[in-house]
């Protein structure tokens, strides 16, 4: 069954301490994202990797870094220099970028509160 | 950059049709992305739109008009369960990155 899983679902840490959520596809998938999803906001994109060992940047990279060691792999790792981190975290993938259809499929989603 | 506007809320009324219109500005337009999300879960892929027109899918179509920039989505024969929230997302090809960039979403409330 293919898919794409984030875990934990919901996420709760103490201010200062960095925490990493995990984004796993199995979907075969060249392409994954990380978005960050606040009320009234939409979604607006943290990373992006197009293909393994690379990634960029996106509108608000700011406090967070990602890796890209395997494919079906994107952690996500909020760090203390983010200023306002509770939010909720969706990780996508797409099995390309470019002209074609290549919509996205979504995970479930991480709830992350920091206090 | 790129500006994407969508109502923030609409509501309609079950077995009745709706339109949710989408408006965008960006440079480099390469493509239409319509999406819906239930409360605390993941967006669900709906449509796709490239060219000037109608697409239809079951319930939902979603029209393009790339001189106006400017879609909709139509869900007719509305269901409670299509109470959501309805992402567009629009991809440019500028810059070469072909990211989607989304809208605030509009909430949709159907009620009896």
């Amino acid at each position: 069954d293919g898919g794409i899983t984030q875990s934990p679902k919901y996420l709760f840490r103490k201010e200062g301490q960095n925490v990493t959520l995990s984004c796993e596809q199995n979907l075969n998938h060249d392409a994954m994202y990380w978005y960050r999803q606040d009320p009234g906001q939409g979604l607006r994109l943290i990373y992006y990797s197009q293909i393994v060992n690379d990634f960029q940047k996106g509108d608000i990279a700011e406090g967070y870094s990602v890796s890209r060691e395997k494919k079906e792999s994107f952690p996500l790792t909020v760090t203390s220099a983010q200023k306002n981190p509770t939010a909720f975290y969706l990780c996508a993938s797409s099995p390309g970028w470019g002209d074609a259809t290549y919509e996205q499929y979504f995970g479930p989603g991480t709830r992350l509160t920091v206090t | 950059g790129q500006n994407i506007d969508q109502p923030t809320e609409m509501t309609a009324t079950e077995g009745a049709i709706v339109q949710i219109n989408c408006t965008y500005q960006t440079s480099g337009f390469n493509g239409l992305f319509w999406y819906q999300q239930h409360a605390g879960e993941a967006p669900t892929f709906l449509s796709y739109n490239v060219l000037d027109g109608l697409e239809e899918k079951g319930r939902f179509s979603s029209f393009l008009s790339r001189s106006k920039g400017y879609s909709y989505l139509l869900l007719k024969e509305l269901q409670m369960k299509d109470s959501a929230s309805y992402l567009c997302a629009v991809r440019s090809s500028s810059g070469g990155s072909y990211i989607p960039t989304f809208g605030r979403g509009t909430s949709l409330i159907v009620h009896p």
